[in-house]
């Protein structure tokens, strides 16, 4: 399983993006970049994924480097329900992933 | 709503009991993925079924444990004997065919005493 490593924890202010950095150097070709997120009582939610090019969704956009080996996760603008601990997983198959233990995100009103 | 159901939401047992879980995927969906998870860490895979075929376990998965989907359909996880070291939320998954997103329940807190 290919390892990620991501910040233990950040700090963001309402309404301003948030950048989520994760470090992948280690991908192997064939694995997707998967972006969840894990709200306080809940299971995690999917956020975003990619394979080589960015991506954006309703949710967030996901840059990926072009060498790989890191990535970031953007929420374009922070509230306060986007308050979580996120998640870099790779995965070549989306059958099972290895979450680590994420990047907790505080957001400040 | 008819995303994936856990059941029960919380169980306390005495270390030594069996304890069984149900989980119900999204309809159609034909993967099935259990999680589970301890304070402060991540979900951790435990293991994953195609249709009713058991095609992963890890080997977190020990003999106390197992899993079944009968039919493709509904999945449960057993504990047998307990142990306090069982205490964790567990968690179920589906996704559907062709597709990578992942969608989880809501999990099942077990805690062992």
């Amino acid at each position: 399983d290919a390892k990620t490593t991501q910040p233990n924890s950040m700090e963001s202010n309402e309404e301003e993006p948030v950048h989520l950095p994760c470090n992948h150097s280690t991908i192997s070709g064939t694995d997707y970049i998967h972006w969840y997120r894990q709200l306080p009582s809940q299971g995690p939610e999917y956020v975003i994924h990619g394979l080589t090019s960015n991506v954006n969704n309703r949710m967030a956009s996901l840059a990926i480097a072009e060498d790989r080996k890191s990535s970031t996760l953007i929420l374009h603008r922070a509230t306060l329900r986007d308050a979580a601990v996120y998640y870099c997983i790779l995965s070549p198959t989306g059958n099972q992933f290895y979450f680590g233990t994420g990047t907790s995100l505080t957001v400040i009103p | 709503d008819t995303g994936v159901s856990q059941d029960p939401r919380h169980k306390i047992t005495k270390r030594g009991q069996n304890v069984t879980f149900r989980c119900d995927p999204i309809s159609e969906h034909n993967r099935l993925y259990w999680y589970r998870q301890t304070l402060g860490q991540g979900p951790e895979f435990l293991t994953y079924f195609q249709n009713e075929a058991q095609l992963e376990k890890s080997r977190l998965l020990s003999d106390r444990f197992s899993a079944e989907r009968p039919k493709g359909s509904f999945s449960t996880l057993e504990i047998q004997r307990t142990e306090q070291g069982d205490s964790a939320m567990y968690l179920c998954a589906s996704s559907p065919r062709g597709g990578t997103e992942a969608f989880f329940g809501q999990g099942t807190r077990l805690t062992v005493v």
